[in-house]
């Protein structure tokens, strides 16, 4: 059973840079395929994907936030870490992370997300 | 960026009525990589379909999706009272992985 967990602070100061971990287990970032993403949802708000990171290292990022965020990963510790500079009150949303979905009959994975963590709330508010 | 529109923004129905939901992509999704989600208040968004028609693990089958290029659907064929949620499609053909703004499915 795949489980992930994200962890991080609940407040930060405009400017100031977050650094949310997302712990998982049952599955290993060594393994071909692998992969898992940074999803975040404002209150009320759409759902917008952030950046994913892939078991070989490559990595992509969303456009709009990509001079801000770093995608890390440690296959060690069985963690992602998300970084994002220069927080500002509209960053204010749960962060989640996901893992890529792997088709059971191929065994091939896709960039959809088939579990989730539970989300961390990130209020950015001086 | 592929954007994605849904529609309708609401669905008011009764359960075990039929839904049917809509996703519309500004260009063409590479490969049907789509995908989609609902989501409960207070929880994370559960993967319901994938590959346009594939679902997912435990997903029952009342749920189907349908759909290629830029026009996509999910159906629910006999509402639950546990269906009603926020559905959510993404599609993930093209980098940024683009999601949908959501269609509301309420009980009428």
């Amino acid at each position: 059973q795949i489980t992930l967990k994200e962890s991080g602070p609940t407040l930060v100061k405009p400017t100031q840079t977050l650094t949310l971990t997302c712990t998982f287990s049952g599955v290993s970032l060594s393994t071909t395929g692998v992969g898992v993403g940074w999803i975040r949802q404002p209150p009320g708000k759409a759902l917008e994907w952030l950046a994913l990171i892939y078991w070989d290292d490559d990595k992509r990022y969303s456009p709009s936030l990509k001079s801000r965020v770093t995608i890390t990963k440690d296959p060690s510790k069985n963690q992602v870490v998300l970084t994002m500079s220069n927080m500002d009150p509209v960053d204010t949303a749960t962060y989640y992370c996901a893992h890529r979905v792997r088709d059971i009959a191929s065994g091939i994975y896709y960039s959809a997300f088939d579990v989730w963590g539970q989300g961390t709330m990130v209020t950015v508010s001086s | 960026e592929n954007v994605l529109t849904q529609s309708p923004g609401t669905l008011s129905l009764s359960p075990g009525e039929r839904a049917t939901l809509s996703c519309r992509a500004s260009q063409s999704v590479s490969s049907t990589y789509l995908a989609w989600y609902h989501q409960k208040p207070g929880q994370a968004p559960r993967l319901l379909i994938y590959g346009a028609s594939s679902r997912a693990t435990g997903i029952p089958d009342r749920f189907s999706g349908s759909g290629s290029g830029t026009d996509f659907t999910l159906t629910i064929s006999r509402l639950e009272p546990e269906d009603f949620a926020v559905y959510y499609c993404q599609q993930y053909g093209s980098s940024p992985w683009t999601f949908g703004q959501g269609t509301k499915v309420e009980i009428k």
